[in-house]
């Protein structure tokens, strides 16, 4: 069973960094491109950053270029995002999700999501 | 970036109606087009991809039709369980972008 558990979230002051992880199993997670998504309390559905299988693309959303970094380690299954300076406006809640197979295919596995509240 | 727009931004449907929910993007984007439903506090989950592909375990009264620009995902006979948020997405080219959602609800 395809399994992506995501950690790291939490409160964190203006300026301050977070490191998220997503932890992936029940699949051979070096074959799967994958991104972050967030969404803001309330609102709709995000797209932050992109990785691709063997990391040699990486996209981020313009908003957070310069601010995250998107990393991957396919012997340990895992994904991170490094978030530093953190804005008030970066609260959300992350998933990470897979990206199916074929080029441009759906995200079909999410996590459950971790929520940054960035707040004084 | 592709710019997604969807409508209804929510709709209010009686169990067994028909319910269409329209996606527009700002340019052609073929059929890489997937249809997302979201509950609350839950991650969303696929419905439809490449505009008219059921997902697996998805019920067949979800279907979605459309290529080039215009999209549509209908319910042919609404449930209970559906009452959700539904977001239209573009997997054509990077940003992932999605449509700003149409919250479902049952009457």
């Amino acid at each position: 069973e395809v399994q992506l558990v995501e950690s790291g979230g939490g409160l964190v002051q203006p300026g301050g960094s977070l490191r998220l992880s997503c932890a992936a199993s029940g699949y051979t997670f070096s074959s799967h491109n994958m991104n972050w998504f967030r969404q803001a309390p309330g609102k709709g559905l995000e797209w932050v950053s992109y990785i691709s299988s063997s990391s040699v693309t990486i996209y981020y959303t313009d908003s957070v270029k310069g601010r995250f970094t998107i990393s991957r380690d396919n012997a340990k299954n895992s994904l991170d995002l490094q978030m530093n300076s953190l804005r008030v406006e970066d609260t959300a809640v992350y998933y990470c999700a897979r990206e199916y197979g074929p080029a441009r295919g759906p995200d079909d596995y999410w996590g459950q999501g971790t929520l940054v509240t960035v707040s004084s | 970036d592709i710019q997604m727009t969807q409508s209804p931004s929510s709709l209010s449907a009686s169990v067994g109606d028909r319910v269409t929910i329209t996606c527009r993007a700002s340019q052609s984007i073929n059929t890489y087009l997937n249809w997302y439903q979201q509950k609350p506090g839950k991650a969303p989950k696929v419905l439809i991809y490449a505009a008219s592909i059921l997902q697996s375990g998805v019920p067949s009264r979800f279907s979605g039709s459309g290529s080039g620009t215009d999209f549509t995902l209908t319910i042919s006979s609404l449930q209970p369980e559906d009452s959700a948020a539904y977001y239209c997405q573009q997997s054509y080219s990077p940003p992932r972008t999605f449509g700003q959602g149409t919250k479902v609800e049952i009457k």
